[in-house]
């Protein structure tokens, strides 16, 4: 049972690239979420699902898009980076019955 | 791992003292509470949650306190161990609202030896 996994750990992009990260659950959760962290704040949520085939907007959901194609994945997508989009980026999930998220280790983004 | 909060408040307490972290939430409808401890390089992990119907709710060397009235959430961290040195975040949410966790900014716990 490996919890909530994250790709890539790391990745650095120019302006204007794309990419997506990877978020996969083992435990069956139903919720689905993807937040970002930046220095001296806590965790802003930016989209998140509430099952397969769902997404909805989170506080800061320019310039991302998601996918929930299935249900143990959550696609969080960039189509053209931003530097203000270098982040760290955590995606969290949990069971319809409890409040409580749990997390995976993070990717770091930056954007040059 | 990468530098989490550069500018947040920092606690320093030495190993075997007890540690009061504070936070103070945002909405008073808020019911439901967590705490969060996020060590360096790592996504946040799950310390405690209270209802909004408690006001006092202890774990194994934790306990939270909530107090409604002046919307203010603690955590208390008994014999503080090299090991609980990490930042702490409490989050706010409705119960039933699918929903978003709103997490306060964090405060840094060093445990000095």
């Amino acid at each position: 049972n490996a919890g909530v996994t994250q790709t890539p750990k790391f990745r650095v992009l120019k302006t204007g690239q794309s990419m997506t990260l990877l978020c996969a659950q083992d435990m069956n959760h139903e919720y689905m979420y993807w937040y970002r962290q930046d220095p001296g704040m806590g965790l802003r949520l930016i989209h998140y699902s509430v099952g397969e085939g769902t997404t909805a907007k989170g506080e800061v959901p320019d310039g991302y898009n998601v996918s929930r194609l299935k249900k143990q994945n959550f696609l969080l997508g960039l189509e053209s980076a931003a530097p203000s989009q270098t982040s760290v980026y955590f995606c969290a999930s949990r069971n319809i019955d409890q409040e409580t998220q749990y997390f995976g280790p993070g990717t770091r983004l930056l954007v040059l | 791992g990468e530098s989490v909060g550069l500018h947040l408040p920092t606690l320093s307490v030495q190993e075997g003292d007890n540690s009061i972290i504070n936070c103070a939430y945002s909405n008073s409808a808020s019911d439901y509470f967590i705490w969060y401890k996020q060590e360096s390089g790592k996504g946040p992990q799950f310390i405690i949650d209270i209802r909004s119907n408690m006001d006092k709710r202890q774990g194994q060397r934790v306990t939270v306190l909530l107090n409604k009235t002046v919307k203010h959430l603690s955590l208390q961290i008994a014999a503080t161990q090299p090991g609980d040195s990490a930042v702490y975040f409490c989050a706010e949410t409705l119960e039933g609202t699918a929903s978003k966790l709103t997490f306060g900014t964090g405060t840094r716990l060093q445990v000095t030896l």
